[in-house]
């Protein structure tokens, strides 16, 4: 089976623009959840998608959000971009049956604001 | 406010030695722990986890111990190999709602095996 893929995998914003960033999960995995990575931070949970609707979500502003297509994928979108949002995003897709389900990582997106 | 923290940003260990990573959490519903390893340019792996209804799980070189009572756990690796050098981050979870799981991770700690 292909594992996460991410897309694309380098990003250069400038401060106020927006960005999208695309998960393509593992076959019949019905669940994404996104996570920021940043130094001294570790990774912070953005939000989680199942069948298409938000199951979970971070304690992010709501500059960030996401949404889930029927075939899984997955996009997350952040506007009005400040220089903090720069960091590795991580997509994570599982069965979604909780701890069942093993979370899958792809390789993420590294952006960067300028 | 970090609910699982990792207090130690890099170790470095003498292959063939023991290496253990530690991990401290504040919040009492976390009932589920993980260990996930990174290689850079690549993502998170799962490693090994550990309910907290046990003190201690098992898989080949890896070791996770819990002490609930000190919120604390701990991963060994014996024997450490030249492989093992990676960026390993610890996670905790509390109960789980239809479903959904959301992960607490710390900070990681940078693993280097030194031949």
């Amino acid at each position: 089976k292909a594992g996460v893929t991410q897309t694309p995998r380098y990003l250069i914003k400038t401060r106020g623009q927006q960005v999208t960033l695309s998960c393509s999960p593992i076959s019949g995995h019905r669940s994404v959840s996104w996570y920021q990575q940043t130094p001294g931070q570790g990774l912070q949970f953005l939000f989680e998608y199942f069948s298409e609707t938000q199951r979970n979500k971070g304690n992010f502003p709501g500059r960030f959000s996401g949404r889930q297509f029927s075939n899984s994928r997955s996009e997350m979108n952040v506007s009005t971009l400040e220089l903090g949002d720069s960091a590795l995003y991580l997509c994570a897709s599982s069965e979604g049956q909780g701890r069942l389900s093993p979370l899958h990582f792809g390789n993420g997106t590294r952006l960067t604001v300028t | 406010d970090q609910q699982v923290k990792q207090n130690s940003p890099s170790l470095s260990v003498q292959e063939g030695r023991i290496s253990i990573l530690n991990c401290d959490y504040t919040n009492s519903m976390f009932d589920y722990f993980l260990w996930y390893k990174k290689y850079p340019a690549e993502g998170p792996t799962f490693l090994i986890s550990i309910s907290s209804i046990k003190d201690k799980n098992e898989d080949g070189r890896f070791t996770v111990f819990l002490n609930k009572s000190a919120k604390h756990l701990s991963l060994h690796i014996v024997p450490s190999q030249p492989g093992d050098s990676a960026v390993y981050f610890c996670a905790a979870s509390g109960a789980v709602i239809q479903g959904a799981q959301k992960l607490v991770f710390g900070q990681g700690t940078r693993l280097t095996i030194n031949p």
